[in-house]
């Protein structure tokens, strides 16, 4: 049963315009989520987070945006770069398994000059 | 400061055979954890060492696999015998206990793994 779900596997946008990822899951006791990027032949590297005390956290051009009740979170990007083309891995972690993540399967984003 | 580290970067080994991954953490982190990635899928937990201890191995697939962290520093992950299915990349991440609720995790490059 997978508990953190990216269901577009990938993505394209135009430089200079807004990127939206998104991400459901369904553990109600996640209470912190992440978002990471990963490059071709590198480790994933944390991005952004939220607390579930939370519903909106920004930082530069990144803004993830959580809804409790529908479980569903947001990664926007403005203004998209070329070189955020990288995969985008969303991330849960509470409950019981302190420290454990949980993933989605990530999805692919391409921005075309 | 050094990153995580891994070695072997890649491995092909052939079914039945035994391989051992390393993971060098950042030094002072005393969590350390092992996830796998197979076939472009999510990364999925293995295990959480809190020092030299086992905090959490529910991801652990099945008795095939081993890992240990002696001393509290690096970690080895042997499989053994290796099966086809155990392909896959190989990440281990390592985070400072800071007391919140949760302390960010910083990943290595990865192990890529071939079992044919």
């Amino acid at each position: 049963d997978q508990q953190v779900k990216q269901n577009s596997p990938s993505l394209s946008v135009q430089e200079g315009r807004i990127s939206i990822l998104n991400c459901d899951y369904t553990n109600s006791m996640f209470d912190y989520f992440l978002w990471y990027k990963k490059y071709p032949a590198e480790g994933p590297t944390f991005l952004i987070s939220i607390s579930s005390i939370k519903d909106k956290n920004e930082d530069g051009r990144f803004t993830v945006f959580l809804n409790k009740s529908a479980k569903h979170l947001s990664l926007h990007i403005v203004p998209s770069q070329p070189g955020d083309s990288a995969v985008y891995f969303c991330a849960a972690s509470g409950g019981t398994s302190y420290g454990k993540l949980t993933f989605g399967q990530g999805t692919i984003l391409t921005v075309h000059p | 400061e050094a990153g995580v580290t891994q070695f072997p970067s890649h491995s092909v080994i052939e079914k039945g055979q035994t391989v051992t991954l390393r993971c060098d953490p950042i030094s002072g982190h005393d969590n350390l954890y092992w996830y796998r990635r197979v076939m472009g899928k999510e990364i999925k937990f293995l295990l959480h060492f809190v020092k030299e201890s086992k905090q959490d191995e529910s991801g652990m697939p099945n008795n095939r696999f081993l890992a240990e962290r002696t001393g509290g520093t690096y970690s080895t992950l042997k499989v053994q015998p290796a099966e086809l299915e155990d392909s896959g990349v190989y990440f281990c991440a390592s985070s400072q206990d800071r007391g919140l609720s949760y302390n960010e995790q910083f990943f290595g490059p990865g192990t890529r793994l071939t079992v044919l």
